[in-house]
């Protein structure tokens, strides 16, 4: 049964730093990796989906890679703000269908 | 586009009731599914469709029942709920069934059982 974990748990920085989420899986034969955003008491907003066949993606200061044969997937904020304050979510299919495993996320404050 | 939806936001329950939570989505994708999030749990799939018509379970089906007569609709019903049930359920959507494609989720229905 496929597992993903998620570290730090939690994660507390000042404005400006650059930071960096990580996600692992214990079964690499995955399809995809997808991070989400969830802000309190809202949804998962889509950040970034990186195919089986990708190294990473990239969508404005997030950068996402993954190493598939090790089982990592890293999430990289540059220049942080405390509008990225949120919990990010690390998920992965394993089939070719959509089914998603979810990580239980970090959660990151970032203060003025 | 509204993207998807979730009716109601707010429910609570007596052990015992039985109630609809619905999800609608109108961007003609083909496939949905129902999420439970629970502190220190993370998020779990209930019920997935790849098609109207077509549905299967996920990790904890238990104690849910799901119908697709409609690619935009896929309400997830609670026959007797429990208090093991109170959750937030969140119901995503997807173009296709195959996993090349970000899921989109909705705003979520926080549910108490009492």
């Amino acid at each position: 049964k496929q597992e993903v974990t998620q570290i730090p748990a939690a994660l507390s920085v000042p404005e400006g730093e650059n930071l960096v989420l990580n996600c692992s899986f214990t079964d690499s034969a995955i399809y995809n990796l997808q991070w989400f955003r969830q802000d309190p008491g809202k949804g998962l907003t889509s950040l970034l989906l990186i195919q089986s066949s990708q190294r990473e993606q990239t969508s404005g200061r997030l950068n996402a890679s993954l190493d598939k044969s090790s089982g990592r997937s890293t999430l990289y904020i540059a220049a942080s703000q405390p509008g990225d304050s949120a919990t990010y979510l690390c998920a992965v299919s394993n089939s070719g269908y959509s089914t998603l495993t979810f990580g239980k996320g970090t959660m990151l404050l970032v203060s003025p | 586009n509204a993207g998807v939806t979730q009716t109601p936001k707010f429910q609570v329950l007596k052990t015992g009731q039985s109630m609809t939570l619905q999800c609608a989505q109108d961007m003609n994708h083909e496939y949905m599914s129902w999420y439970r999030q629970d502190p220190g749990m993370g998020l779990r799939l209930i019920h997935y469709s790849v098609g109207a018509g077509i549905t299967d379970q996920g990790e904890v089906p238990n104690g849910y029942n799901v119908s697709r007569s409609t690619t935009e609709d896929f309400p997830l019903r609670l026959l007797s709920a429990a208090p093991s049930q109170t959750s937030v359920y969140f119901c995503a959507s997807s173009l296709s069934r195959r996993s090349a494609y970000e899921q989109y989720f909705g705003p979520g229905t926080r549910l108490t059982v009492t």
